[in-house]
């Protein structure tokens, strides 16, 4: 299957500060992505549908000011969180697919900690 | 949008009998429905999935059934074993004339134990 890799896997940050994260598909080109986020013992929720050279498209209750993302080219995707806060803490997980209806690949996630 | 209900949230199995998680979803327009594995910390693992315009599959000891007039789909997993353990998930996911297509909608998971 194609691979997509998420960077950092984990990252502790202080209140207030920003952390970005990247998602990337290695070996295939990925004109849309999704960014969900998994808190303990929770299913994932999607946050945000990143697209390729457009601004994203979020989720509702979602905010686009705290949560950037940018997909500056065809295989990769960032996402910012903004001033972040101990309730933003969570696992963050990417994926993409080929296409839409298919498998869609997942990056390994980011285990974000807000101190 | 589209909702997707998931039950048991907690299944505990003897290893070697047979496991069965059931998912219903709201959007008639759905049609791709994969089913995840996935182990603490870990990302989710594609196990099976299945398309509208069929009603089942199989893969070894995994098999999905899929009722589109009823709107739900099951997992079944036959001869569980302890490395089965896992949380599953459920997802659905809009076809090309939906605001979700692309998107997909999980359940709330379950939580499967299979003990030796």
């Amino acid at each position: 299957g194609a691979v997509v890799s998420q960077h950092p896997s984990w990252v502790i940050c202080k209140s207030g500060t920003s952390v970005k994260i990247e998602c990337r598909s290695l070996d295939f080109q990925a004109t849309t992505m999704f960014w969900y986020r998994q808190f303990p013992k929770q299913s994932l929720m999607l946050m945000a549908t990143s697209n390729e050279g457009s601004k994203a498209t979020y989720e509702q209750g979602v905010e686009k000011d705290k949560f950037l993302i940018n997909h500056a080219s065809l295989t990769l995707s960032t996402l910012t969180v903004t001033s972040a806060h101990p309730e933003d803490s969570s696992f963050y997980i990417c994926s993409a697919s080929f296409k839409f209806d298919t498998e869609a690949f997942f990056g390994q996630g980011t285990r974000l900690t807000v101190v | 949008g589209e909702n997707v209900e998931q039950h048991p949230s907690t299944l505990s199995v003897q290893e070697g009998d047979s496991a069965v998680i059931k998912c219903t979803y709201s959007d008639s327009a759905s049609n791709y429905f994969p089913w995840y594995k996935q182990e603490l910390g870990k990302r989710p693992q594609l196990i099976i999935d299945i398309r509208s315009n069929v009603g089942e599959k199989k893969d070894q000891r995994i098999a999905v059934t899929l009722n589109k007039t009823a709107k739900h789909f099951s997992l079944h997993i036959t001869e569980t074993q302890p490395e089965d353990s896992a949380v599953y998930f459920c997802a659905a996911e809009g076809n090309f004339t939906t605001d979700s297509w692309g998107k997909l909608q999980f359940g709330a998971g379950t939580q499967v134990v299979v003990t030796p």
